[in-house]
C-alpha cells in the first residue's frame, strides 16, 4: 500500500508570511501528483495538478514542485492571508486512476 | 467549477436500511470516484467507475454497490447501513482519457451521512 504523509499536521503562521507545505510518498513510479485545499464542511478544491514529466506547477501565489526520485512535493505559498486558512491535502496519483491522500496540514494565517 | 452535484447533502438513516446516494456530472468524464473521509483515516476509495455499467472496487468496499447506467450518473448504494458507515461522503471525477496524461481530479460537496 502507498504512504503518503504530510508534514506538518498543522501549521499556524502571521498574515503575510512564505510557508512551505511537504509532502511525501514512499513509491516513487508515480503517474501525476495534485493538492488540494479543503475548507471545513466543504469539498476539495484542486489546486494543482503536476504531471509526473514535470517537475513544478505554478497557479498565483502558489508554486508546487515535485522530486519523483526522492519521493517528496512541496507546496509553497507566497504572502499568506487570512483567506488561505484551510486544510491542505496532497494526492499521489498512480496508475492514472489511483489515488492516494496524505491526511493534510491544517493552515491557520493569523491576521 | 467542475459541475458535480451530490444529493442528498445531508441525510440521517437508521440501522439496516438501504440508503443510496446519487452523484451526478455534467463534464461527461468517463472516471468517477466514490470516497469517504473520517477523522484519523483521511480520504479512502469505495469504488470507482471507468464507463458506463463499468466499474471496480476500492480499499474499502465491503457494504457498498455501486452502479452506473448512464454516463453522467454514479450511485452509491449502502445494502444495510451500519454506524461504522456513518462518514462525510465524497464524488471524484477526472477527465482522463487513454493515452493522455490528465488526471485532475474535481470533487462534489460531500453527503454527510448519519446511520443511528
Amino acid at each position: 500500500k502507498q504512504e503518503v504523509t504530510q508534514i506538518p499536521a498543522a501549521l499556524s503562521v502571521p498574515e503575510g508570511e512564505n510557508l512551505v507545505l511537504n509532502c511525501s510518498f514512499t513509491d516513487s513510479a508515480i503517474y501525476n501528483l495534485q493538492w488540494f485545499r479543503q475548507d471545513p464542511g466543504k469539498g476539495l478544491t484542486s489546486l494543482l495538478l503536476i504531471q509526473s514529466s514535470q517537475r513544478e506547477q505554478t497557479s498565483g501565489r502558489l508554486n508546487a514542485s515535485l522530486d519523483k526520485s526522492s519521493g517528496r512535493s512541496t507546496l509553497y505559498i507566497a504572502a499568506s492571508q487570512p483567506g488561505d486558512s484551510a486544510t491542505y491535502l496532497c494526492a499521489v496519483i498512480y496508475n492514472f486512476n489511483k489515488f492516494y491522500f496524505g491526511s493534510g496540514t491544517k493552515l491557520n494565517v493569523k491576521p | 467549477d467542475a459541475g458535480i452535484t451530490q444529493s442528498p447533502r445531508h441525510k440521517v438513516t437508521e440501522t439496516g436500511t438501504p440508503v443510496t446516494l446519487r452523484c451526478h456530472q455534467t463534464e461527461n468524464h468517463r472516471y468517477m470516484y466514490w470516497y469517504r473521509q473520517d477523522p484519523g483515516h483521511g480520504l479512502r476509495l469505495i469504488h470507482y467507475s471507468y464507463g458506463v455499467k463499468d466499474t471496480d472496487k476500492g480499499e474499502v468496499s465491503d457494504g457498498y454497490s455501486v452502479s452506473r447506467s448512464k454516463t453522467e450518473d454514479f450511485l452509491l448504494t449502502l445494502e444495510s447501513a451500519t454506524s461504522s458507515q456513518t462518514s462525510v461522503y465524497f464524488c471524484a471525477i477526472t477527465p482522463f482519457e487513454t493515452g493522455g496524461s490528465n488526471t485532475e481530479a474535481f470533487f462534489g460537496q460531500g453527503t454527510r451521512l448519519t446511520v443511528v
